[in-house]
């Protein structure tokens, strides 16, 4: 089983602040994926990566995939108080499906 | 569309009580999935199923049964809860080939 390490577990940060989270594998990803999920509700997938050093970009966040496949991370710009919510990242293949522990992000206004 | 749906939203249960969590997607995915979500531990996968009639464990199976009887409704069944299955549970759907994973609402579920 692929273990993934996010990090930071928790962040606090001002509107308009810029903020990165990583997830880190010891094995290569076969694909990548980030998802957001905002209190009581299920994970939305934001953007799926697949080729080493892709850079994918969903308004003011930006997400890049590491070249040897390893790691990623998810770039927010200007954070807003909308960005609040658990940012997950998930590895494998549909059948049994790797997910990191999260980080939680709040955003005061 | 409805998506994925999931029903009961809140669930209090005692201990060795049983009960079915339902889900049902319309979405024509062959692949559904049931995690569980407690604090700090992320999502983890308890059964899988990739078609009609074909079911699978995850990570956590102990104690909860699925069955597929058709493609678009995958129950989680509860044989006997226990507070170790206070926890949110999260239904997921999928198309084949595809990496992306469409969520339920979830199921709030306590057990005293």
């Amino acid at each position: 089983t692929q273990l993934l390490e996010q990090s930071p577990q928790f962040l606090s940060i001002q509107e308009g602040e810029n903020l990165t989270v990583y997830c880190n594998s010891s094995s290569v990803f076969s694909s990548l994926q980030w998802y957001r999920q905002e209190p009581g509700e299920g994970p939305v997938l934001l953007v799926t990566v697949v080729t080493g050093g892709e850079v994918k970009k969903l308004k003011r966040l930006t997400f890049q995939f590491g070249d040897a496949r390893k790691d990623s991370s998810l770039h927010i710009t200007a954070a807003q108080p909308g960005d609040t919510g658990l940012y997950l990242c998930k590895s494998g293949g549909s059948y049994i499906p790797t997910f990191g522990r999260g980080t939680s992000l709040i955003v005061h206004p | 569309n409805a998506g994925v749906t999931q029903t009961p939203k809140f669930q209090v249960l005692k201990t060795g009580q049983s009960m079915t969590l339902q889900c049902a997607q319309d979405m024509n995915h062959e692949y559904m999935s049931w995690y569980r979500q407690d604090p700090g531990m992320g999502l983890r996968l308890i059964h899988y199923s990739v078609g009609a009639g074909i079911t699978d464990q995850g990570e956590v199976p102990n104690g909860y049964n699925v069955s597929r009887s058709t493609t678009e409704d995958f129950p989680l069944r509860l044989l006997s809860a226990a507070p170790s299955q206070t926890s949110v549970y999260f239904c997921a759907s999928s198309a084949p080939g595809r990496y992306e994973q469409y969520f339920g609402p979830g199921t709030r579920l306590t057990v005293t």
